[in-house]
């Protein structure tokens, strides 16, 4: 596509109940990365994928956050058993390729916890 | 640790000049980006330095230091729709952006 797609773009769920969050890089980017932003806050890190080498998930907060990049293209980032300090923007972005170039965003997903 | 600071917020009048700053500290070094997030909307890029000096972009400026550890976004000829947050960010040598919290831009009439 054009740009980065996610979806949903909002989802609001009850606490305890797995959620799963979708984005669609640009086609030809070999590298995806999710990121989650909340309120006044700067982008904290997840994880990323880069070709079909083992992702770098450093960044998941916990055993809850897991994440899959199928055929190199579209990623779904899991949340299991969601608590209310899920509740942030995620956001997913690719690029060219791993290292110092731009990266395009999508628009993110606002999960909300209640 | 790693860290980006960044103020929190700038108020500045259209048509002006505004610098946001921004000082960094990476467990190595592999570029600064500015990038730039209305409300509501994804970050979109505008700049990246590795090589000290000012990297000039239309209305927009990006200088770096390495030896300071210190950029700033330069932006002239304010107009309303540049009110947003813009977000510095710092690559280590793993190539992982390391992002400050962001500095939210008011543009005033």
């Amino acid at each position: 596509g054009a740009g980065v797609s996610q979806s949903p773009s909002n989802k609001v769920t009850e606490k305890g109940k797995d959620v799963e969050l979708r984005c669609d890089p640009i086609s030809g980017h070999t590298a995806l990365y999710w990121y989650r932003q909340s309120l006044g806050q700067g982008l904290e890190f997840l994880i990323y994928f880069q070709g079909n080498s083992a992702p770098d998930k450093s960044g998941l907060p916990s055993d809850r956050f897991s994440a899959e990049r199928t055929g190199g293209s579209v990623s779904t980032l899991t949340i299991q058993r969601t608590q209310q300090e899920d509740s942030a923007v995620y956001l997913c972005a690719s690029s060219l390729y791993y290292g110092n170039t731009e990266a395009f965003f999508g628009q993110g997903t606002r999960l909300t916890v209640v | 640790g790693q860290n980006i600071d960044q103020p929190t917020e700038m108020t500045a009048t259209e048509g002006a000049i505004v610098q946001i700053n921004c000082t960094y500290q990476t467990s190595g070094f592999n570029g600064l980006f500015w990038y730039q997030q209305h409300a509501g909307e994804a970050p979109t890029f505008l700049s990246y330095n590795v090589l000290d000096g000012l990297e000039e972009k239309g209305r927009f400026s990006s200088f770096l230091s390495r030896s300071k550890g210190y950029s700033y976004l330069l932006l002239k000829e304010l107009q309303m729709k540049d009110s947003a947050s813009y977000l510095c960010a710092g690559m280590d040598s793993n190539y992982q952006l390391i992002w400050g919290a962001g500095t939210k831009l008011i543009i005033k009439p």
